[in-house]
């Protein structure tokens, strides 16, 4: 199984400009989330989904936004791209039971020039 | 809301000792979950252990335990027999039982082994 796959790896955006950051789970998970991890910090959550055609913001929301028309796949929409958006992007995705760990993507790492 | 604290940013061990880092948690919910993650210099969250609210016994994972003090309201990692390879970042984090069950991570303690 590939888990989850996240695409691209690396982005260099100029400001203003937009981009999807894409993420695709094959274990049939219905929760799925995305996180932020600026750097020598802990991982921010952005968004998430409960199950397709459900998102719900999470704590750092502003100047992204979301999908969920599969169970697969949950993408990452950044609008105007500004420097603070200046990040690496994780995406996640588990069953939702609480003892359940959260299975991450190998992030991407979004510079904003 | 949720927090995490780990005050310990950087900590250095001798390869072969055994490390406690810490982490100290607050929630209003009897229900909740705590993670450990690794992460190592490539960047990948790698998860370690899980530690119920309401499991009675210490969790346990090959060289990894989680020392858990719920009245304290802490849940600090012990990896013993440290090795070269877990040189790494190490998150606590925590979700609740109900609601989104996102995960609120702490800062993070950067763990060195030296030979």
């Amino acid at each position: 199984n590939a888990g989850v796959t996240q695409t691209p790896k690396f982005r260099i955006l100029k400001i203003g400009q937009s981009m999807t950051l894409q993420c695709t789970q094959d274990m049939n998970h219905n929760y799925m989330y995305w996180y932020r991890q600026d750097p020598g910090m802990g991982l921010k959550l952005i968004y998430y989904s409960v199950g397709a055609g459900i998102t719900d913001k999470g704590e750092v929301p502003n100047g992204y936004n979301v999908s969920r028309s599969t169970t697969e796949d949950f993408p990452l929409r950044l609008e105007l791209a500004a420097p603070s958006q200046t990040s690496v992007y994780f995406c996640a995705s588990n069953f939702g039971q609480s003892n359940q760990p959260q299975h991450f993507g190998d992030g991407t790492r979004l510079s904003i020039l | 809301a949720q927090k995490i604290t780990q005050t310990q940013p950087g900590m250095f061990v001798q390869e072969k000792e055994a490390v406690t880092l810490d982490c100290t948690y607050d929630t209003s919910d009897p229900s909740y979950g705590l993670f450990w993650y690794k992460q190592p210099s490539s960047g990948e969250m790698i998860f370690l252990i899980y530690q119920g609210s309401y499991d009675q016994q210490n969790a346990t994972e090959g060289r990894y335990s989680l020392n858990f003090q719920k009245a304290r309201k802490s849940a600090n990692l012990v990896i013993s027999a440290s090795q070269l390879g877990d040189s790494a970042m190490y998150f606590c984090a925590m979700r609740e039982g109900t609601g989104r069950r996102a995960l609120t991570f702490g800062s993070g303690t950067r763990l060195q082994v030296q030979p």
